[in-house]
């Protein structure tokens, strides 16, 4: 799998939008970035994932660049319920063979502020 | 609530004890994984299992023994572990091949050894 680069830390303001950006550049045209967060001593929680197109779910929006080297996760409202540390994952699709290979880096620390 | 359940939540273990962590999913899921999460490091991958079957084990030592009766459940049997085997304990499942295996976390267990 493609390896990524995330800041280690960001801060946002309670209520701002926190845009979070991950760098993948050698991303393989088969392979999707997905976004886990984890909060302090829990399991990751999903996210969001995409191929190639903007998507949008209840939790958060993710922009990919056309030429698919970068991302950015976009938390539109920022609670402080979202501090936690988010995770940039790069991973092939379905039906390469490879049964779910999660490759977790250090990801991003989001302290979200009041 | 992701659907992955785990326990115990907290273990407390001496070096000579034998223990076993559970897993449990809802998601009528195929795969089940493993991971550790040592303090200040990334999830590590551990164990595979797809259709019971092991698919990958990322040369983890032999004291860590994991087993999968069914699709629905996960164990890991622990026995003669090291202080430095503490960590958290995080259990995950997808659906099968035939769709983007977005993994889901379970809550999963502290573990000390002392």
């Amino acid at each position: 799998d493609a390896k990524t680069t995330q800041p280690p830390s960001m801060d946002c303001a309670e209520g701002r939008a926190a845009n979070l950006p991950c760098n993948h550049s050698t991303i393989s045209g088969n392979e999707y970035v997905y976004w886990y967060r984890q909060i302090h001593s829990q399991g990751p929680q999903y996210i969001i994932h995409g191929l190639k197109n903007n998507e949008t779910n209840e939790m958060a929006s993710l922009i990919i660049t056309e030429d698919r080297k970068s991302s950015t996760l976009i938390l539109p409202h920022a609670t402080l319920r979202d501090t936690a540390v988010y995770y940039c994952i790069v991973r092939v699709a379905h039906g390469s063979g490879n049964t779910g290979k999660l490759i977790f880096g250090q990801g991003t620390t989001l302290q979200v502020k009041p | 609530e992701t659907g992955v359940t785990q326990t115990p939540r907290h273990l407390v273990m001496g070096m000579t004890n034998k223990k076993s962590l559970k897993c449990e999913q809802h998601l009528g899921h195929n795969a089940m994984y493993w991971y550790k999460q040592s303090a200040k490091k990334p999830l590590e991958l551990m164990f595979v299992y797809n259709f019971k079957e092991q698919t990958e084990n990322n040369s983890v030592p032999s004291r860590f023994s994991p087993e999968c009766p069914n699709s629905s459940h996960l164990f890991l049997h622990l026995h003669t572990l090291q202080p430095e085997d503490s960590a958290l304990y995080l259990c995950a499942s997808s659906q099968d091949r035939t769709h983007q295996e977005t993994q889901y976390f379970g809550p999963g267990t502290r573990l000390l050894v002392l």
